[in-house]
């Protein structure tokens, strides 16, 4: 079965500085990696996903993420942070069920926070 | 152009009582999903249906729950004899076709209050 691990609950950065958030995933067939955002009380939106192809995928919102199969990891970087990225980040990873269907499983997520 | 509609959007309910959940995906998706997101978690899976075929419930914690999508558009979940650990957000999510790279559209959400 598959699934995510994300490495820290909370993680505080400087406006302007650096966003990283780790992501690691458990997957015994090639993967397809989601990245999802949650804004307070709000639903989950998608930020980015890799399926196939080009490694380094780029989202919305300045947000881009690598695929790196030799340390099975898919973390979440933005170069500069912004007050209006303070959310939830979620990384997932899809599962091709037998019915063709897919499975999503998630995360238990990384709340950000950009302080001034 | 609306999104997934889900309600209500807060929902407080007695021990023991029943509840309906709503779900409006978005028109002509086929697939719809149901996730419960307890606090400080993320969204675990429950149920999954492709038109109004329930092709897996594999996620439902108990047969107090029960999803449907009788005609393959808006869903209900329902939690019967409801308990406390039931508390948590469920999400509705759909996505246009079966497809395990399609995106999932989330609903906000409807956060379940069990006293």
């Amino acid at each position: 079965a598959q699934s995510v691990t994300q490495l820290g609950s909370h993680v505080s950065v400087s406006e302007g500085a650096l966003v990283l958030l780790r992501c690691n995933y458990s997957s015994s067939v090639p993967p397809y990696l989601f990245w999802y955002v949650q804004y307070p009380n709000q639903g989950l939106q998608l930020l980015l996903k890799y399926t196939t192809g080009a490694t380094l995928v780029k989202g919305i919102n300045g947000f881009e993420a690598e695929f790196k199969k030799s340390e099975t990891s898919f973390h979440l970087t933005k170069p500069s942070a912004h007050m209006s990225d303070a959310a939830e980040y979620f990384c997932a990873v899809s599962d091709r069920r037998s019915g063709g269907y897919q499975k999503v499983t998630f995360g238990i997520g990384t709340k950000l926070q950009v302080i001034p | 152009g609306a999104g997934v509609s889900q309600s209500p959007r807060y929902k407080v309910a007695k021990r023991g009582q029943d509840v309906a959940l709503r779900c409006d995906p978005i028109s002509g998706h086929v697939s719809l999903f149901w996730y419960q997101q307890a606090l400080g978690q993320g969204p675990e899976f429950l149920t999954y249906f492709q038109n109004e075929a329930q092709l897996d419930k594999s996620g439902l914690p108990s047969d107090r729950f029960f999803a449907e999508r009788p005609e393959g558009s808006v869903s209900t979940l329902k939690i019967q004899r409801t308990q406390q650990e039931d508390s948590a957000v469920y999400l509705c999510a759909s996505s246009p076709g079966p497809s395990y790279n399609s995106p999932l559209h989330f609903g906000n959400g409807t956060r379940l209050t069990v006293t």
